[in-house]
């Protein structure tokens, strides 16, 4: 079965880095891309990018351009999302999830991690 | 950016309800639209893609239908393992956007 789970809780200090582990199981890594999703405290759900498992390309919500990072390591079936300049309102639970493509020519994210709270505090 | 206004925001319920809830896009998506549900301190769950799909293992009791730019989820009859959180997200554009959500609570 699918699965996709991910690195535990972390606390950083503002202007700190964070790196996010997704290691998946149970399908064809390289067939799919890994998109990141994050949601702040009591809040609704804020797409951040994408990458493709098979090449590596990348899309990045703009907001987030030039502090994200999104890597894949096929070796081990993990995905990484680095963010940086870490921000108090950076504070949210991270999600990875699954890119599926249907034949049908329509996405959606089909299969996703438990999720990762990443606090920022002083 | 595509906006996506979900309403009611809060919707309560009881066991057996039809339950009805709306996304309304600022712009046309075509069908690129998917339906979420997230209980509490879990991750969301997929429920329906291209607006009226229904993905594999869903209880049929959910549906997904389209009107030009509204969209819409019914809950046929409402069970306890229902009331969640829902939401929809586009997929006709970058950035990929979600709607604000919709709570669903035992009346």
């Amino acid at each position: 079965q699918v699965q996709l789970v991910q690195s535990g809780a972390e606390v950083k200090k503002p202007g700190a880095s964070v790196k996010v582990s997704c290691k998946a199981s149970g399908y064809t890594f390289t067939k799919y891309s890994i998109t990141w999703v994050r949601q702040a405290p009591g809040q609704g759900l804020e797409w951040m990018g994408w990458i493709s498992a098979e090449n590596g390309n990348t899309n990045y919500a703009q907001k987030l351009q030039g502090r994200v990072t999104m890597t894949t390591d096929t070796s081990t079936r993990t995905a990484y999302m680095e963010l940086r300049s870490l921000r108090s309102d950076d504070t949210a639970v991270y999600y990875c999830a699954r890119w599926e493509a249907f034949w049908s020519g329509y996405y959606a994210f089909d299969y996703w991690g438990q999720g990762t709270l990443v606090t920022v505090s002083s | 950016d595509i906006q996506l206004t979900q309403s009611p925001s809060f919707l309560s319920a009881s066991v057996g309800d039809r339950v009805t809830i709306t996304c309304r896009a600022t712009q046309g998506i075509s069908s690129y639209l998917a339906w979420y549900q997230q209980k509490p301190g879990k991750a969301p769950k997929l429920l329906i893609y291209a607006a009226s799909t229904l993905q594999s293992g869903v209880p049929s009791r959910f549906s997904g239908s389209k009107s030009g730019t509204d969209f819409t989820l019914t809950v046929s009859s409402l069970q306890p393992e229902d009331f969640a959180t829902y939401f929809c997200q586009q997929f006709n554009s970058y950035p990929l956007t979600f709607g604000g959500g919709t709570k669903v609570e035992i009346k």
